[in-house]
């Protein structure tokens, strides 16, 4: 069975400063990747998916991830933050034609 | 933009009572499934549903819980005999595909057992 880890739970990081979440997984098969935003009392929103190909992605509100096979890793990057990008950030794998584990989460918290 | 929707955003019940959870999702995909998320935890699998059947379940799922797609439309999560333990959010979500489509997420549904 595929695991996800996010090690941290919670990243303050200042406006307009970079930051990255990271992720990382275990899988014995080939998996996609994803992550979820969930803004507060709100559901979860795709950010963005690595299915295959290049293995830098792009997605939406200007945030990226790279997937790292040789590390099993898919941290998400964003070069700048603002106020707005306050929430919690769920990376999740899944197999082939199976469900999505998640991750515990990370708590963003943007600091003005 | 087509979304999936839940009602009720928030249901507060007695222990031991019957809840019923709906979801209404995207009209053009197949498969359904639903999560929950208990309090400051993780986001976790229940159950997914392809063909008007179960097609996985985790031990979440016990007898308490069934799902059934009583129209075109609707998706439901029944629990029937409630614990304070099945308080948590539960979220809906339906894809395309299940191969390398992405799950849509529903707002989700607050349910309260006291």
């Amino acid at each position: 069975a595929q695991s996800v880890t996010q090690l941290d739970s919670q990243v303050p990081v200042f406006e307009e400063a970079p930051v990255e979440l990271r992720c990382n997984y275990s899988s014995s098969v080939s998996v996609y990747l994803f992550w979820y935003v969930q803004y507060p009392n709100q559901g979860l929103q795709l950010l963005l998916k690595y299915l295959s190909g290049s293995t830098l992605v792009k997605g939406i509100n200007g945030f990226e991830a790279e997937f790292n096979k040789s590390q099993t890793s898919f941290h998400l990057r964003k070069p700048s933050v603002h106020i707005s990008d306050t929430a919690e950030y769920f990376c999740a794998v899944k197999r082939s034609r199976e469900k999505l584990t998640f991750g515990t989460g990370t708590r963003l918290t943007i600091i003005p | 933009e087509p979304e999936v929707t839940q009602t009720p955003s928030h249901q507060v019940t007695q222990m031991g009572q019957e809840v019923i959870l709906r979801c209404v999702p995207i009209s053009n995909h197949l498969y359904f499934y639903w999560y929950r998320q208990i309090l400051g935890q993780k986001v976790e699998f229940l159950v997914s549903f392809y063909n008007n059947e179960i097609s996985e379940k985790s031990e979440i799922f016990d007898d308490q819980f069934s799902v059934e797609r009583p129209d075109g439309s609707n998706f439901t999560l029944k629990i029937r005999s409630t614990k304070l333990e099945d308080s948590a959010m539960y979220f809906c979500a339906s894809s395309r595909q299940t191969d390398r489509s992405e799950a849509f997420f529903g707002q989700g549904t607050r349910l309260t057992v006291v």
